[in-house]
């Protein structure tokens, strides 16, 4: 089947810590997204990726860096810098980033401090 | 900088009556529109896209777009209490392609 797949569903960093997020898709999709959900504060945009070696900043992109070296693979790395990580992660993909597509979502991930 | 408005609620209706859920949305340039479904500690599940003026239906499920009015609306026939979760509106296009979402309407469906 396909879908989009994040792991782990719970992580807990501890401090000074750099910890990754994993989303891998098989969708075959272009484009990637990742965003945080906070209660009560709706998705919002860490990073995202377009195309395979490229990516662009978000809203929220401070303490946060990603990668895009396959198609299929968008791994965060919440890094130290990042003071208030606590949330639950949410990784997206459609087809392209240009269309008028809707993203689909992985199953998150949820990530608390030690 | 795009802005997608929803009433936080909680909407509460009864088991069997229609619920109405309402997203308005700040770029008129704007083309594409989705409704998520979220249930508590879940991801977002897409419900309906929606990309022209008028209704469309799926279901007990009906999504209305009005952009001279730039609202778009989610009616939900006959609720259960499964339909119980967060429902997240999402708006793309108007010179940038990157989803903007509403923070959620929380809709309680009581027996």
């Amino acid at each position: 089947d396909g879908g989009i797949t994040q792991s782990p569903k719970y992580l807990f960093r501890k401090e000074g810590q750099n910890v990754t997020l994993s989303c891998e898709q098989n969708l075959n999709h272009d484009a990637m997204y990742w965003y945080r959900q906070d209660p009560g504060q709706g998705l919002r945009l860490i990073y995202y990726s377009q195309i395979v070696n490229d990516f662009q900043k978000g809203d929220i992109a401070e303490g946060y860096s990603v990668s895009r070296e396959k198609k299929e693979s968008f791994p965060l790395t919440v890094t130290s810098a990042q003071k208030n990580p606590t949330a639950f992660y949410l990784c997206a993909s459609r087809p392209d980033g240009g269309g008028n597509q809707p993203q689909h979502f992985g199953d998150g991930t949820r990530l608390s401090i030690l | 900088q795009k802005e997608v408005e929803q009433n936080s609620g909680p909407l509460s209706v009864p088991e069997g009556a229609i619920a109405s859920l309402n997203c308005t949305y700040s770029d008129r340039g704007s083309q594409s529109f989705f409704w998520y479904r979220q249930y508590s500690g879940k991801s977002p599940e897409l419900i309906m896209s929606i990309y022209s003026n008028g209704d469309k239906e799926d279901g007990r499920f009906t999504a209305q777009l009005n952009k001279a009015s730039q609202y778009v609306s989610l009616l939900i026939r006959d609720s259960q209490p499964s339909d119980s979760a967060t429902y997240l509106c999402a708006v793309t296009g108007g010179g940038s392609y990157i989803p903007t979402f509403g923070r959620g309407t929380s809709l309680i469906v009581h027996p």
